[in-house]
């Protein structure tokens, strides 16, 4: 059973397009929303991360959206760039120090 | 390079075989988590080690699998009598304490088994 859902599983943007990337729970325990970037052949390495007493966070050109009572969270990439060019997986967590549940992924494409 | 090391990077063994994954977390991280992750698929949680101790292992297989995390040395994840269906990215990551968000993440081992 999927704890997080992810969509879509493939996105392709124009360089400056602002790229949407959405995630889903069902968890309400959840308290720790974090966004990762993976490049082939790396490990995923964290871009922004929101906790749900905040509707928005906002770090230069990543802004998490967070509706608690949707129980839905948004990645926005502003001014994208074609070294954005990444997948994109959205997490969640409950409590302290536990495990993370990771959606299915994001490919994102910038085109020049 | 303080970040979270894996090695090998790479690990090609036959059908049967046993493989050793190791993971040395950040300088001054006590918390380790291991995860695979298959083509195409997101993270899956496997395992959550301290120090000398397993926190939860509700993600790791009951058979073949194990992971621990001594005292002195590097969290080492073990594969016995490895299938095809091993073969994934399998990462590491740390963490400084209980609840210490984030985790970071190694570059990961990818697995293949022939």
């Amino acid at each position: 059973q999927q704890q997080v859902k992810q969509s879509p599983q493939s996105l392709i943007v124009q360089k400056g397009g602002i790229p949407i990337i959405n995630c889903a729970y069902e968890n309400t325990a959840f308290d720790y929303f974090p966004w990762y970037q993976q490049f082939p052949g790396k490990g995923p390495a964290l871009l922004i991360a929101i906790r749900p007493d905040v509707s928005e966070k906002k770090e230069g050109r990543f802004t998490i959206s967070f509706n608690k009572s949707a129980k839905q969270f948004s990645l926005h990439i502003m001014d994208s760039q074609p070294g954005d060019s990444a997948t994109y997986f959205c997490a969640a967590s409950k409590g302290a120090g536990n495990q993370f549940y990771f959606g299915t992924g994001t490919s994102l494409t910038v085109i020049p | 390079n303080a970040g979270v090391m894996q090695n090998p990077r790479h690990l090609v063994r036959r059908r049967g075989q046993e493989a050793r994954l190791r993971c040395s977390p950040m300088k001054g991280h006590s918390h380790v988590y291991w995860y695979r992750q298959l083509p195409e698929e997101g993270l899956k949680f496997m395992v959550y080690l301290q120090k000398e101790n397993i926190i939860d292992e509700s993600g790791m297989p009951k058979e073949r699998f194990s992971a621990e995390f001594p005292k002195e040395g590097p969290s080492i994840l073990r594969i016995q009598q490895v299938v095809r269906g091993d073969s994934a990215a399998y990462f590491c990551a740390s963490s400084p304490r209980q609840g210490g968000q984030p985790q970071h993440f190694g570059d990961g081992t990818r697995l293949s088994i022939l």
